[in-house]
């Protein structure tokens, strides 16, 4: 079985300029959720989608947002990129909405320049 | 105070040896806790997933949780030099979406 997919695995974007990052979960998995993670950092959760609703989200500004497709696939856009947006982007994905035993993608990483 | 505390060490030992890493915690409704791998520029990798107080094992893997103290802990027996990683405490709370992490703590075992 696939585990979670991401794409693209490395992207390089100018200041001011958007991204999308996408995802797909595991085969019969409906939550997905995305982390942040910093160099030298643990991940810190951005936000939590299932069965395409918004379940929750972390300390991360307006630019950050997100959603979630009928095969629950998911999109993360962040706008007006700044410098410190540069991270490993991750994808969890869970058959519920709690999160446990969450299994991650190989993540994007991103540099802002 | 952060919610969850983790030595960021790094910790080099020889091969065979037995490794202990550990994490704190200040949140008690914490009910759930995880430990992950995370190979340099990949994802973390789901290793061991408890959520009572007490000792699992799997394998060379033993994930230990005493949530009177707040503290967990995950022991490698026989340390090879492919566990060589960086490793993760992880933990939830029921009813919430998010998972709070450690900072992680690099792992070097020497041949």
């Amino acid at each position: 079985d696939a585990g979670v997919t991401q794409s693209p695995t490395h992207l390089i974007k100018t200041r001011g300029q958007q991204v999308t990052l996408r995802c797909s979960p595991i085969s019969g998995h409906k939550s997905v959720s995305w982390y942040q993670q910093v160099l030298g950092q643990g991940p810190q959760f951005i936000f939590q989608y299932y069965e395409k609703e918004e379940r929750g989200r972390g300390n991360f500004p307006d630019r950050f947002s997100a959603r979630q497709f009928p095969n629950y696939s998911s999109e993360l856009n962040v706008n007006a990129l700044l410098l410190g947006d540069s991270a490993l982007y991750l994808c969890a994905s869970s058959l519920g909405h709690l999160n446990t035993e969450a299994f991650f993608g190989q993540g994007t990483r991103l540099t802002v320049v | 105070q952060k919610e969850v505390e983790q030595d960021p060490g790094p910790l080099s030992v020889p091969e065979g040896a037995i490794v202990s890493l550990n994490c704190t915690y200040s949140n008690s409704a914490f009910q759930y806790f995880m430990w992950y791998r995370q190979y340099s520029r990949k994802g973390p990798e789901l290793l061991m997933y408890t959520y009572s107080s007490g000792n699992k094992e799997d394998g060379r893997f033993t994930a230990q949780v005493d949530k009177s103290s707040k503290y967990i802990s995950l022991f490698i027996r026989d340390s090879q030099p492919s566990d060589s990683a960086t490793y993760l405490c992880a933990m939830g709370q029921g009813g919430s979406e998010k998972l709070v992490f450690g900072k992680g703590m690099k792992l070097t075992v020497n041949p």
